[in-house]
This record gives structure tokens, sequence and C-alpha cells, in this order.
């Protein structure tokens, strides 16, 4: 039973213009959502978050917006960089779950010169 | 501050055979989580320890694998015998009070041929 989904295994853009990662989840408990960026033989890196009260998070080139009756939720990246070609994984928790974070499948992301 | 280490980097191993991670987290953090990466999914949680206390491990196959966390600080994961399916990078995160996000380390590339 996946609880997080991110439905597009790959997402091609051109340096420049506007990459948007979308995330799925299903359970109506998580109340925070991360987004993690990873690099090949590396770890996951923390991207950006966004807590269950707010519907909009920006941090530089990077924006997260969640739309909690849809339970869903985006990453967008504006302007993309050919640096930003990497795995982006959506993460969900649960207050009462102990923090856990749930991931989805990721997203690989190719920003193209 | 240091980040989380792991080691090996990489282990490739025989089938029926057993191998050892480890993990030495932030220094400070309570809160220790070993995940399995299957190629082309997300991260998945095998065990949670607080402290050196088990949190949950629900996800954890017990019959062949283990983890410990003798005196609440580094860590290890044990699988005996390894499996095929076992192929995966094993990634070590660390969270701080209060924090939502984890920190990971590089993870540990295993190949069970």
């Amino acid at each position: 039973d996946q609880q997080v989904k991110q439905n597009s295994p790959s997402l091609s853009v051109q340096e420049g213009r506007i990459s948007i990662l979308n995330c799925d989840y299903t359970n109506s408990m998580f109340d925070y959502f991360l987004w993690y960026k990873k690099y090949p033989a590396e770890g996951p890196t923390f991207l950006i978050s966004i807590s269950s009260i707010k519907d909009k998070n920006e941090d530089g080139r990077f924006t997260v917006f969640l739309n909690k009756s849809a339970k869903h939720l985006s990453l967008h990246i504006v302007p993309s960089q050919p640096g930003d070609s990497a795995v982006y994984f959506c993460a969900a928790s649960s207050g009462n779950a102990g923090n856990m974070l749930t991931f989805g499948g990721g997203t690989r992301l190719m920003v193209k010169p | 501050e240091a980040g989380v280490a792991q080691s090996p980097r990489y282990k490739i191993i025989e089938k029926r055979q057993s191998v050892a991670f480890w993990c030495n987290p932030i220094s400070g953090h309570a809160t220790l989580y070993w995940y399995q990466q299957i190629l082309g999914q997300g991260p998945k949680l095998l065990i949670q320890f607080q402290n050196n206390g088990v949190v949950d491990d629900s996800q954890l196959p017990k019959d062949r694998f283990s983890a410990e966390r003798l005196k609440g600080v580094d860590s290890t994961l044990k699988i005996q015998p390894a499996k095929l399916e076992d192929s995966a990078v094993y990634l070590c995160a660390s969270r701080g009070t209060g924090s939502y996000g984890y920190t990971f380390g590089s993870g540990t590339r295993l190949t069970v041929v």
C-alpha cells in the first residue's frame, strides 16, 4: 500500500524553464511534507518542506505547494538549472507516527542545457 | 557539523553469506533510522531507534535482518543469510530533537550475487 506516490518516474526540462514535480498521498494523518534531492552515489539531501497549516512555502528558486483537499503537493523549480538534474523524493510525516518519513518512489529530473 | 557516516560504501557478497553495515549519526541526534532503497524505488524504513531503544521495526525482515544501537550512538545492521532481493542501497539517517527532517548518510550499496 503506497501511501505516497510520485506518478512520473522522469521529467525532462530545458534550462531556464520551470520544472514541476508532483506527489500524491493517501494518508490523511500526514501533516508535514518534505522534498529530498538525491545525486548518484550520495544520500538524499533535504530541499524544502511544508506544514499542513500552509499551502505554499518558498525558498529561492524552489516553491512547494500543498493542496490538502486533493492530497497533492508539487515542487516548482524556477528557473531550472543543469545542476538541478537529480532524483527528487517526496516524503510525508505524521506527528502521531513519531515523525517517521514515508517516501514516494522518486522522479528523475533532467535539465538540458 | 560532521554528517552521518556509513561504511562500507560498496559490498558484493554471494547469496547465503552474511554482511554488516555500520552507521555513525550526527553527534547528539537521538533518533536513528535504517532505510532500504531498491533501484527505482523510494527509501523504505527498516528500523527506527530512539537512543538505544527500538521505536519501530515492523518492516524489518527479522528472520534475516537484525540491527542494534547498543550505546545509543552508532548502529550496525546485519543481514544473515543474504538473498538476491536484498540487493539495494542501505541508508542510515539521523534526526535531532524537534526536527522533522532527516540527515542521510551516503549509503552502502549491497550487491548479492
